[in-house]
C-alpha cells in the first residue's frame, strides 16, 4: 500500500462550482500536510500547507485535515477556468522529502 | 518570484552524453536540496537528497553513479545525468524547504530532459 492515496480523476467540473480533492494516508507521523497546483510542463507551486488537524483557509481554497482518519481535503469555492490543472498532496515531516499522491486532474469548464 | 531557480527548463541531448541540470535557491539559503522524477500521469518520485557539503543521500533503485549529484554550496545543487539513455528522458523537479521549520517546500520550474 502506498503512504498516500490520491485519486487521479479526471475530474472535470462548471465554472462557479465548489470542487472537493481528497487525499488518505497510512503514516501517522506525518506532520505536515501540502496541497500543490501544477500546471502542464511546469513545477509545483505550493497552494497551502498546515501541520494540524482542523481548518486553514486562503481565499477561494481551504485545506482541512483529519489526523484522526488520516484523510486530508483541498476545497476550492468558486473555481474558475484557470484552476484547471494537476493538484498534488503532499505529506511529510520535519527535514525529510514528501511523500505525494498520484496528483487530481481537475478541468473547469467555462 | 520563484524563490528556486531551476536550469535548462527543457534540454534534448544525444544518447551516451552527460546533461547538468542546476538547482539555485534565490533568496534563501538550503542545506538540503531534493530531487525528483516525475513521469508522464504519474507523481512525483524522490530520486536523491542533496546535502551541502556532504554526499547526497539516493533512494533505492537509483544509480548513484548515473545521476551524479553536487550541493557544493548553500544556493546551488547540480543533478548530472551521465551517459544518458532514452528512458531516462522524464521531467526532473528540485525542490528546497526555505524557512527553518522545514514546511514551506518550493520546487524549482522543472527541466524537460528528452535522450535522442
Amino acid at each position: 500500500q502506498k503512504e498516500v492515496e490520491q485519486d487521479p480523476g479526471p475530474l472535470s467540473v462548471p465554472e462557479g462550482a465548489i470542487v472537493s480533492l481528497n487525499c488518505t494516508y497510512s503514516n501517522s507521523a506525518f506532520q505536515y500536510f501540502m496541497w500543490y497546483r501544477q500546471y502542464s510542463r511546469k513545477g509545483p507551486e505550493l497552494l497551502m500547507y498546515t501541520y494540524s488537524s482542523g481548518n486553514k483557509e486562503d481565499g477561494r481554497f481551504t485545506a482541512q485535515v483529519d489526523k484522526s482518519s488520516k484523510y486530508i481535503s483541498l476545497f476550492i469555492r468558486d473555481s474558475q477556468p484557470s484552476d484547471s490543472a494537476t493538484y498534488l498532496c503532499a505529506l511529510g515531516g520535519s527535514g525529510y522529502a514528501l511523500n505525494f499522491g498520484k496528483g487530481t486532474s481537475l478541468l473547469v469548464t467555462p | 518570484g520563484a524563490v528556486v531557480s531551476q536550469h535548462p527548463s527543457r534540454v534534448i541531448c544525444k544518447s551516451g552524453t552527460s546533461v547538468k541540470i542546476e538547482c539555485r535557491s534565490l533568496d534563501f539559503q538550503a542545506t538540503t536540496m531534493f530531487w525528483y522524477r516525475q513521469f508522464p500521469k504519474q507523481s512525483l518520485m524522490l530520486m536523491a537528497t542533496s546535502n551541502e557539503g556532504s554526499k547526497a543521500t539516493y533512494e533505492q533503485g537509483v544509480e548513484k553513479d548515473k545521476f551524479l549529484i553536487n550541493h557544493a554550496s548553500l544556493t546551488l545543487s547540480t543533478l548530472t545525468v551521465t551517459s544518458a539513455h532514452p528512458e531516462d528522458s522524464s521531467f526532473y523537479i528540485c525542490s528546497a524547504y526555505r524557512d527553518s521549520l522545514n514546511t514551506e517546500a518550493f520546487f524549482g520550474q522543472g527541466t524537460r530532459l528528452t535522450v535522442v
